[in-house]
């Protein structure tokens, strides 16, 4: 299966446009990259996916370049509401979680 | 009706006990799913039904016995569970097995003692 590798963590500031990279090198033809949020003891939350180029909803935006070997979540500007787990995972059949990027926006 | 329904929140069970994780939702999907999560991992999947059928089993102990009544409810049974299973045991539900976007319950916090 094909994983992807994100940073543990990451700080912001209120107002602050916060983006996550995950690296996905070995990303087959038919994987979609999603992401999901997760609070502590909830479910993960679906946030966005896409294929390629840029998707934008009232969330967030995805980035991902023409190789899709990485994509990045940008949240604009984040409110202390937005500390949270973000997963990046690749969609094909099955959903598999990797380790995530914790984010903590301080105020 | 948006959600995944799952009761109970809280369960304290011995190591002799059985008992039952409930899931529910009217969204009309037709896969669910089970995922266990310890503390501060992500969360690992467990169990796959697409139209009430057993998809994906991943290779897990035969303690945790799923079942699928119906296109609404999904259960998962628990038989001489180990203390080392206390976790948060998450359901989810998608359109079908392949489509995106799946919503998650906010999952049954389980201790073994």
């Amino acid at each position: 299966l094909a994983k992807t590798t994100q940073p543990i963590s990451m700080d912001s500031y209120e107002g602050q446009e916060v983006n996550i990279t995950c690296s996905h090198n070995n990303i087959a033809t038919n994987d979609y990259i999603t992401w999901y949020q997760q609070f502590p003891s909830q479910g993960p939350r679906f946030i966005i996916q896409g294929y390629k180029t840029k998707v934008t909803n009232e969330v967030a935006s995805l980035f991902i370049p023409a190789d899709r070997k990485s994509s990045t979540l940008s949240l604009p500007r984040v409110s202390l509401s937005d500390t949270a787990v973000y997963y990046c995972l690749l969609h094909t059949g099955k959903l598999i979680f990797g380790q995530g990027t914790t984010l903590q926006v301080k105020p | 009706d948006t959600e995944v329904t799952q009761t109970p929140k809280h369960l304290v069970m011995g190591m002799t006990n059985k008992k039952s994780l409930k899931c529910e939702q009217h969204m009309g999907h037709r896969a669910m799913y089970w995922y266990k999560q310890k503390a501060k991992k992500p969360p690992e999947l467990m169990f796959v039904y697409s139209y009430e059928k057993l998809s994906i089993n991943e290779s897990v102990p035969s303690r945790f016995s799923p079942e699928c009544p119906n296109s609404s409810l999904l259960n998962l049974h628990l038989h001489a569970l180990q203390p080392e299973d206390s976790a948060l045991y998450l359901c989810a539900s998608s359109q079908t097995e392949t489509a995106y976007g799946y919503t998650f319950g906010s999952g049954t916090r389980l201790t073994v003692v």
